[in-house]
C-alpha cells in the first residue's frame, strides 16, 4: 500500500496569513506517460463529509476559492492557503488514487 | 444535482453482518464515466477506503476488507449496496459512500459524498 503522510497534524494561523500543509507519499504517485500527479486534496468540517478540493495535485475543482492551491510532484505535495478565512478551520486530507488500495493521509488540523 | 444518501441499521451486535444502501438520485449509475463507492471514518480519526463498484458490476475492495466485504449495485433502483461480514467493535464508523471520477479504468478521486451514517458494532 502506499502510505501517506502529512505534516504537521495540526496548525494555527492567523486570519490572513498564509497556511501550509505538506503531504509526502511513499512511493511516487506521478505517472511519467502522462505526467500526472494522482493525488487529491480534501476538506472537512466538523459533522460534515469531506469536501473535494484539488484533484491531479494541482487542479482546483469547481467553486472552490483561488486561495487554495496544491503544488508538488512525486511523492513531495504542498496545500496552500494564501490568505486564512474563518470558514478555513477544518481537517484537511491528502489522498492517492495511483493504485488501489487508495489511500489518506492521516489529516491536518488547521486552526485559527 | 446529484446527491447520495446512506441508509441502514445504526447499531450492528458483534460478529453479524452490516448491511448499508446508498441510494442515488439526481445522476444515473449507469454512467460510464464514474465508480461508486464506500468510505469509513472512525470516530476522531482518519478516512478509509472500502472499496468501489462499476455500473457492470466490477469492484475494486481494499485488501484489509476483502475477506469480509461485498458491494453490489442495482442500476434499476440506482442503488448501491455494502455488507461487512463479522464485524467488531474496530468497525465503528461514519461509512460514507461516493462517487469517484474513473480514468484509465480506475477509480479516482471522490467528488460526491453522502452525508454519511454512524454505524455502532456494540451488543
Amino acid at each position: 500500500d502506499i502510505v501517506m503522510t502529512q505534516s504537521p497534524d495540526s496548525l494555527a494561523v492567523s486570519l490572513g496569513e498564509r497556511a501550509t500543509i505538506n503531504c509526502k507519499s511513499s512511493q511516487s504517485v506521478l505517472y511519467r506517460s502522462n505526467n500526472k500527479n494522482y493525488l487529491a486534496w480534501f476538506q472537512q468540517k466538523p459533522g460534515q463529509p469531506p469536501k473535494l478540493l484539488i484533484f491531479w495535485a494541482s487542479t482546483r475543482e469547481s467553486g472552490v476559492p483561488d486561495r487554495f492551491s496544491g503544488s508538488g510532484s512525486g511523492t513531495d505535495f504542498t496545500l496552500t492557503i494564501s490568505s486564512l478565512q474563518a470558514e478555513d478551520v477544518a481537517v484537511y486530507y491528502c489522498q492517492q488514487y495511483y493504485t488501489t488500495p487508495l489511500t489518506f493521509g492521516q489529516g491536518t488540523k488547521l486552526e485559527i | 444535482q446529484l446527491q447520495l444518501q446512506e441508509s441502514g441499521p445504526g447499531l450492528v451486535k458483534p460478529s453479524e453482518t452490516l448491511s448499508l444502501t446508498c441510494t442515488v438520485s439526481g445522476g444515473s449509475l449507469s454512467s460510464s464515466s464514474y465508480y461508486w463507492g464506500w468510505i469509513r471514518q472512525p470516530p476522531g480519526k482518519g478516512l478509509e477506503w472500502i472499496g468501489n463498484i462499476y455500473y457492470n458490476g466490477f469492484t475494486y475492495y481494499n485488501p484489509s476488507l476483502q475477506s469480509r466485504v461485498t458491494i453490489i449495485i442495482d442500476t434499476s433502483q440506482n442503488q448501491f449496496s455494502l455488507k461487512l461480514s463479522s464485524v467488531t467493535a474496530t468497525d465503528t464508523a461514519v461509512y460514507y459512500c461516493g462517487r469517484h471520477e474513473r480514468s484509465e479504468n480506475y477509480p479516482r478521486w471522490i467528488d460526491y459524498w453522502g452525508q454519511g451514517t454512524l454505524v455502532t458494532v456494540s451488543s
